[in-house]
């Protein structure tokens, strides 16, 4: 089974720091994601890359970056954590549309 | 564009009920649609998906979903609702082609003894 693993369960952040998030997949998998999920809100994309080095904006990418410089890790980075990014942050792989996606277990970040 | 709409934010059943989860969607083009289910402080995991052919598919624990291609709807259900069904589900649809998927805001099952 394709895995999906994030580096953090939990993490608590000061307002200002700068947040990576890891996320690291092992099927060889071309497409990976980031989304944020409020309650309410359903899952919202973040930004989602196609290949190495490529990257695509979500719907909400402000105050998000990320990085994909190996085709298995993708990492999202919050430049100046603010409360507003307190959230859940989904990681997820797949080889194609068709296929759906794999995800992580999430990491629940909070911005004091 | 595409969207998903998922009719209740909450739906609660007695143990051994009919369970039912309402999706509807739109797409510009044929489209794949999928179900996902997530338990407490986990990621989502994949219950079943449509992409092409039978229109009625067979998920994971017993759970089944039946495209309408007329209702552009593809709701969930379970014949006899489990304790341990008790999750928040996903519906999700991406047009043919694409990869990003399009997610509704989930429907919470509440099971009851």
């Amino acid at each position: 089974d394709v895995k999906v693993t994030q580096s953090s369960r939990y993490l608590v952040k000061r307002t200002g720091e700068k947040v990576f998030l890891e996320c690291v997949q092992d099927m060889d998998h071309e497409n990976m994601f980031w989304y944020r999920q409020d309650p309410g809100l359903g899952l919202r994309l973040i930004y989602f890359s196609y290949d190495v080095k490529m990257k695509e904006k979500g719907d909400i990418p402000e105050g998000y970056s990320v990085s994909r410089e190996k085709k298995e890790r993708f990492s999202l980075i919050l430049e100046s954590a603010s409360t507003n990014q307190t959230s859940m942050y989904l990681c997820a792989s797949s080889l194609g549309g068709r296929d759906g996606y794999t995800f992580g277990s999430g990491t629940r970040l909070t911005v004091v | 564009a595409q969207s998903v709409t998922q009719l209740g934010s909450h739906v609660s059943v007695s143990e051994g009920a009919l369970v039912l989860l309402r999706c509807n969607y739109s797409s510009s083009v044929p489209p794949y649609l999928f179900w996902y289910v997530q338990y407490p402080n986990q990621g989502l995991q994949l219950l079943l998906k449509y992409t092409t052919g039978a229109t009625l598919v067979k998920g994971i624990n017993g759970f089944e979903a039946e495209f309408k291609k007329s209702e552009t709807s593809f709701h969930l259900t379970k014949p006899s609702a489990h304790m341990s069904d008790a999750a928040e589900y996903f519906c999700a649809v991406t047009p043919s082609g694409y990869s990003t998927l399009t997610f509704g805001k989930g429907t919470m099952l509440l099971v009851s003894p």
